[in-house]
């Protein structure tokens, strides 16, 4: 399967606890995209990624959330002191060129408790 | 406001009917228009994207008016296997073309 790959697909974490999730975009692309959805709603952007570099961050992303992309390959996103607000599902997306559509991997669901 | 707005539906209908979804977007600069399908608790697949001049996939045809900020999907012959929510997506170059979503309209054919 050469699409992007997701781990966990679910996370069930204690409030205060720090969790951390990882993306394998599809190989030949240089886009990397991080989005929250939750019920009821379309995915929110959060963050994304040309090669390695983080170009730039929603409001959303609170000081709580870090996300790297340290080879340019695949990403992680981390997120410190989860709170109950935090419980989602995060997904990650990757485009070969700027513009174009992206492909999402089938999510990480977390839920704080 | 939300910039893509979508009806929420549900939309049901009978096998065989043609259903249309609309959308409209705020923003003036969004570049590029995308319909994604949805299942529960999947992840969002890309249908079609959305050309100027309109473009037809199968049963689906996609419509986008750039002057009045909207852009439409239309089903013909829906089959239950088109149950699903539809989410109208637009990407904007000015915020890193990160895709705006609306929140969708749910489909539900029934056989």
């Amino acid at each position: 399967d050469t699409g992007v790959s997701q781990n966990p697909r679910h996370k069930i974490t204690k409030r205060g606890q720090n969790v951390t999730f990882r993306c394998d975009p599809i190989s030949e692309h240089n886009r990397l995209y991080w989005y929250r959805q939750t019920l009821g709603q379309g995915p929110e952007f959060l963050t994304y990624f040309q090669n390695e570099a983080q170009l730039e961050k929603s409001r959303l992303l609170s000081d709580r959330f870090s996300a790297e992309r340290p080879k340019g390959s695949f990403s992680t996103l981390e997120i410190q002191r989860t709170e109950q607000g935090d419980s989602a599902m995060y997904l990650c997306a990757s485009s070969l060129v700027v513009g174009d559509e992206q492909y999402f991997g089938p999510g990480t669901r977390l839920t704080v408790t | 406001r939300k910039e893509v707005e979508q009806d929420p539906g549900p939309f049901n209908v009978p096998e065989g009917a043609t259903v249309a979804f609309n959308c409209t977007y705020s923003n003036s600069a969004s570049q590029s228009f995308f319909w994604y399908r949805q299942d529960c608790r999947k992840e969002p697949k890309l249908l079609m994207s959305v050309y100027s001049s309109g473009n037809e996939d199968g049963r689906f045809t996609a419509q986008l008016n750039k002057a009045s900020q909207y852009v439409s999907l239309l089903i013909r012959d829906s089959q239950p296997s088109d149950s699903a929510t539809y989410l109208c997506v637009v990407n904007i170059a000015n915020s890193g073309y990160a895709l705006n979503f609306g929140k969708g309209t749910s489909l539900l054919v029934t056989p």
